[in-house]
């Protein structure tokens, strides 16, 4: 069964930088994710897609201070310089042939 | 840049059924998969199925098969999702995303989202 898990909150400091993770599930690690952005009351935004060679595409008019990387079944989503703005909450997808769209559980953002 | 319009708010009775629409502007519609993906108040999100407007074969979730209908017209560059026997449980926000590359019959990150339309199921 091709899952995602993500925990469930992370928190640094304004100017810091985190990183995030998406743990694919057993069999999967070989599977491109997409990270998306929510910010609060607003509806989810690409952020970019991700392989698992770490190679990655990032969305129109993301900033250069987000990045993606991968190890394994992990794919890293970092965000340096943390500014306000990135507060919010960041879910990994992936996709399957025969296996459909699968989000992971998001990972709310809190920026100190 | 290709744009997704989604129709306005619904308010709808259990039991009952609602369509939503999802309109592309600034692009190529036809080839590029259209999925439909919901948000429960303080949830997730969940991926309900999708469609390739160019084959015109829908696929459903497990969850949803049987109760949702994905089309789409291409003359009019929209998408449609209907989801029938409606209960509380379906209040949620409504999203159409598409996918970022070509004829992706096997799925592909969603790069573009529509404004996301509120289903409210209430007696």
């Amino acid at each position: 069964q091709l899952v995602l898990t993500q925990s469930p909150s992370a928190s640094a400091s304004l100017g810091a930088s985190v990183k995030l993770t998406c743990t694919l599930s057993s069999g999967h690690s070989s599977y491109a994710i997409a990270w998306h952005q929510q910010q609060p009351e607003k509806g989810p935004r690409y952020l970019m897609k991700l392989n698992s060679d770490g190679s990655h595409s990032k969305g129109d008019g993301i900033p250069d201070r987000f990045s993606g990387s991968s190890s394994g079944a992990e794919r890293y989503l970092t965000i340096s310089s943390l500014q306000s703005e990135d507060e919010a909450d960041y879910y990994c997808q992936t996709w399957g042939t025969g296996l459909g769209v699968v989000f992971g559980g998001g990972t709310k953002l809190t920026v100190l | 840049q290709v744009q997704l319009v989604q129709s306005g708010a619904e308010v709808k009775k259990p039991g009952s059924s609602v369509k939503v629409s999802c309109k592309a502007s600034g692009g190529t519609f036809s080839s590029y998969a259209i999925s439909w993906v919901r948000q429960a108040p303080g949830q997730g999100l969940e991926w309900m199925g999708g469609i390739i407007p160019i084959f015109g074969t829908a696929n459903y979730a497990q969850k949803f098969q049987g109760r949702v209908t994905i089309t789409a017209d291409e003359s009019t560059s929209t998408a449609y999702m209907e989801l029938s026997s409606l209960r509380s449980e379906d209040t949620a926000v409504y999203y159409c995303a598409r996918d970022l590359g070509l004829y992706s019959s096997g799925g592909d990150a969603f790069d573009i989202w529509g404004q996301g339309t509120m289903v409210t199921v209430s007696s």
